[in-house]
């Protein structure tokens, strides 16, 4: 039973515009949460995170938005670019679960168009 | 070097052989850990070492052996694997719990034939 789920595999969007990826979870103690960024050959890189006390944070172009109630976050990204193609993981983490654990979305892959 | 650094980046192997994997950090972080993604799933995780010690050891079969000699050294021992097993298989590093998440390298793409 996936915990962190990524139900849009892919995503086109033209230059300039804004991009929504979403991910949802379903275990309720997750209180920590990221984005990574996968380009091909590469490992996943950080992207930005959001802590379960807020609902949203801004990092220049990226923001994250949290709904808390509905268990779901969304990552925007405006304008887009070309060089924002990539895979985007969604994960989730419990701080005080005394592991290092984060538990990761199966990813989605945008593609922005020129 | 910095960041995370795995060998080798790509692994051809059949089902009867034994290869390792290497993945070496140097980044002063105390915890390490193996990822494998395979098409179409989540990055599962499959084994976390904490200043050196394992602990945690997600029902991964057998036939994958963790080691973790030191702090900045992991390998993954391989032996008689089946194709289902292909995948890109990733290590990662951080220092305990990190609000940034882990530091990956770039991955190990296994191919068993």
């Amino acid at each position: 039973d996936q915990q962190v789920k990524q139900n849009s595999p892919s995503l086109s969007v033209q230059e300039g515009r804004i991009s929504i990826l979403n991910c949802d979870y379903t275990n309720s103690m997750f209180d920590y949460f990221l984005w990574y960024k996968k380009y091909p050959a590469e490992g996943p890189t950080f992207l930005i995170s959001i802590s379960s006390i807020k609902d949203k944070n801004e990092d220049g172009r990226f923001t994250v938005f949290l709904n808390k109630s509905a268990k779901h976050l969304s990552l925007h990204i405006v304008p887009s670019q070309p060089g924002d193609s990539a895979v985007y993981f969604c994960a989730a983490s419990e701080r005080d679960s005394g592991t290092y654990k984060y538990i990761f979305g199966t990813g989605t892959r945008l593609k922005v168009l020129a | 070097e910095t960041g995370v650094t795995q060998t080798p980046r790509h692994l051809v192997m059949g089902m009867t052989n034994k290869k390792s994997l290497k993945c070496e950090q140097h980044l002063g972080h105390n915890a390490m850990y193996w990822y494998k993604q395979s098409a179409k799933k989540p990055l599962e995780l499959m084994f976390v070492y904490s200043l050196e010690e394992r602990v945690e050891n997600n029902s991964v079969p057998s036939r994958f052996s963790p080691e973790c000699p030191n702090s900045s050294h992991l390998f993954l021992h391989l032996h008689t694997l089946q194709p289902e097993d292909s995948a890109l298989y990733l290590c990662a590093s951080s220092q305990g719990w990190t609000g940034y998440g882990y530091t990956f390298g770039s991955g190990t793409r296994l191919t068993v034939v």
